[in-house]
This record gives structure tokens, C-alpha cells and sequence, in this order.
């Protein structure tokens, strides 16, 4: 079974630092791009954050850059998110994902991780 | 970066055809792709590259776009197709993905 399984998400305050981690089974996981998608209390979903496969090509939104980093270990099939200078706006649910093959879909999400700053 | 604009809110009775669009620049060079959260879940890809279905989306669910529009059609809405409809695509630039802002489908 395809399997991606997210955790790592709290309550935790502004200015604070985040890891969050996504382990992945039933597929060639060093042959897929990752993703961790967000979507926060009443908004929409936001790509936070993209690795390729091999891991040498990066992608962030500019809401998060500077502040979060995304890498993986292909040798544990794990992507990871560390985050940062944490705002109250990073509140959301926190979603990784695979990318299809070539195409600019992501068909396997995770389950979710909850990450709520306040202080 | 770009964007992609949806209409935060669409309702269809019962059994009949709804359509959910998606209008932004970066769908000039990329197809969308449409995804269906309900609440409490993870995202569902329900069309890819512009109108392909992955296994287990039922055929009522159709994809089509032209210039700088997609739309994701569902013919016959059921009551469990009530949820938030996301497209996405990547940015103009081909860097990161965008969504839209999510369409809230009520089927009443």
C-alpha cells in the first residue's frame, strides 16, 4: 500500500522552531519529488514547499523563505520540514504529498499534521 | 508569483450538472489540476493533466480548460461530492505549485 505518514505538528510559540517529518512506503520514494502543502483554519491550500527526487532542486514559497527548509533522506524514505521563525500565520494543517510521475500532480497526501504558533 | 482565482462558493441540486472554474495565467502553460478535500481529510486528486481521471474517481467527474481557464465538471452530483474543490498548477515561472483559493461545492 502507498503510504505517506506525516508527524511532528504542535502547539508551539511565535519565534519558535519546527521539524516536520513524512515517512513514505509502497512506492520508489527516491524516484518521486515531494511536497509539503499547507492549508490554514478557513483558507486555502498553499505549496509551502518542493524537493526533487535526488534532492538538488528546491522550491519554497515566498511566504516561507529564509524561514523554512525542506530536505530528505532517500536512505529512509523520509521528506522533512524544518521551520523556523514560526508565525502566528503558519498555523495550519500540514500536508505532504507525492508528485506524480512527470506530471504537475500530487495523487498521494498524507494524512496531515497540525502545527498551531500562539503564544 | 502566480495566481489562480476561483468562486469560494457553488451549490447544485441533487443529481443535476455543476461546473467549478479556475482562471489564472499559469494555465497557459500548464495544465490544472483539480483536487476535492472534505473535512477533517487529506486532499483527493480527482483530475490531472487537464482532464484525466485517476483510478477510483467515479466518471461523473470531467476536467476541460482553454486558454487561461479550467473547469471541473461533475454530471449527476451526489450528495458525497459536497466538499472544497482546489485547482493547482505550477507557478508561470515553473518553480513552485499554486492553488486556487478552493471552491465549497453544497449539494442540496
Amino acid at each position: 500500500e502507498v503510504l505517506l505518514v506525516e508527524s511532528g505538528g504542535t502547539l508551539i510559540r511565535p519565534g519558535g522552531s519546527l521539524r516536520l517529518s513524512c515517512a513514505a512506503s509502497g512506492f520508489t520514494f527516491s524516484g518521486s519529488d515531494m511536497t509539503w502543502v499547507r492549508r490554514a483554519p478557513g483558507g486555502g491550500l498553499e505549496s509551502v514547499a518542493y524537493i526533487s527526487g535526488g534532492g538538488g532542486t528546491t522550491y519554497y514559497a515566498e511566504s516561507v523563505k529564509g524561514r523554512f527548509s525542506i530536505s530528505r533522506d532517500n536512505a529512509k524514505n523520509s521528506v522533512f520540514l524544518q521551520m523556523n521563525s514560526l508565525r502566528d500565520q503558519d498555523t495550519a494543517t500540514y500536508f505532504c504529498a507525492r508528485r506524480s510521475g512527470t506530471s504537475y500532480a500530487f495523487d498521494i497526501w498524507g494524512q496531515g499534521t497540525v502545527v498551531t504558533v500562539s503564544s | 508569483s502566480s495566481e489562480l482565482t476561483q468562486d469560494p462558493a457553488v451549490s447544485v441540486a441533487l443529481g443535476q450538472t455543476v461546473t467549478i472554474t479556475c482562471q489564472g495565467d499559469s494555465l497557459r502553460l500548464y495544465y490544472a489540476t483539480w483536487y476535492q478535500q472534505k473535512p477533517g481529510q487529506a486532499p483527493v486528486l480527482v483530475i490531472y493533466t487537464k482532464h484525466n481521471r485517476p483510478s477510483g474517481i467515479p466518471e461523473r467527474f470531467s476536467g476541460s480548460s482553454s486558454g487561461d481557464r479550467a473547469s471541473l465538471t461533475i454530471t449527476g452530483a451526489l450528495a458525497e461530492d459536497e466538499a472544497d474543490y482546489f485547482c493547482g498548477s505550477r507557478d508561470s515561472d515553473g518553480s513552485n505549485w499554486v492553488f486556487g483559493g478552493g471552491t465549497k461545492l453544497t449539494v442540496l
